[in-house]
């Protein structure tokens, strides 16, 4: 079955820098990898998702980008504002059952 | 739409109890999931559903949990009895009829917490 490992664990940078959080997965037959943000307290939320078709997905400052031959995909927030601080959460599909396999979440803060 | 509701929003209860979850998905969702969330094992898929019926359960830890639903607008999800180690935030979630390649949009969660 697929595995999902996620780093860092946490992150912290300064309003206006980027962020970047990396993925892998083990199941080479996984086509689908979105990711959720979760704010504190909060319920998880859809940001963005890619699939194997694609290399790279923009939405406005955030972008998600694969490379299926190292089996890895990564989160680019761009010019981070304060209320991008969560916890965000990848995940790759397992194709034996089809359901999401999520990695352990990388805490993000944003300092003004 | 309301999205998806659960209730309660908390839940404090004995060892030894049963506790029931709820969770009304958003009309027209194909899909129902039933998620915990703790700090150790992260979000960990329990239960799904497709049109009401249960498709798979592997992820239910042991036979103290059990999961229905009855209809397409109402599920449940049962410890009995409940343990200390039960304790986390359960979500619901649904989607439309891409499963798990669609959007799964999830419930406020109920806090659990079992002493």
């Amino acid at each position: 079955g697929e595995n999902v490992e996620q780093h860092p664990s946490t992150l912290s940078v300064q309003e206006g820098d980027s962020a970047v959080i990396k993925c892998t997965y083990s199941d080479s037959a996984s086509n689908y990898f979105p990711w959720y943000k979760q704010e504190l307290g909060k319920r998880p939320q859809l940001i963005i998702d890619i699939r194997s078709n694609v290399g790279e997905k923009k939405d406005q400052r955030i972008a998600v980008t694969l490379n299926k031959t190292a089996k890895h995909f990564s989160l680019h927030i761009t010019e981070t504002q304060p209320e991008d601080s969560a916890v965000y959460f990848c995940a790759g599909q397992d194709n034996q059952g089809g359901k999401l396999i999520f990695g352990q979440g990388t805490e993000l803060s944003v300092k003004p | 739409d309301a999205g998806v509701i659960q209730s309660p929003r908390h839940e404090v209860t004995e060892m030894g109890q049963e506790v029931t979850l709820r969770c009304k998905p958003i009309s027209g969702h194909d899909y129902l999931f039933w998620y915990r969330q703790t700090m150790m094992r992260g979000l960990e898929l329990l239960i799904y559903f497709n049109n009401n019926v249960p498709i798979d359960d592997s992820g239910m830890p042991e036979d103290r949990f059990s999961a229905k639903m009855p209809n397409a607008s109402f599920s449940t999800l049962k410890i009995q009895p409940s343990e200390p180690r039960d304790s986390a935030v359960y979500f619901c979630a649904s989607s439309w009829a891409g499963g798990f390649t669609d959007t799964q949009y999830f419930g406020p969660g109920t806090r659990l917490t079992v002493l």
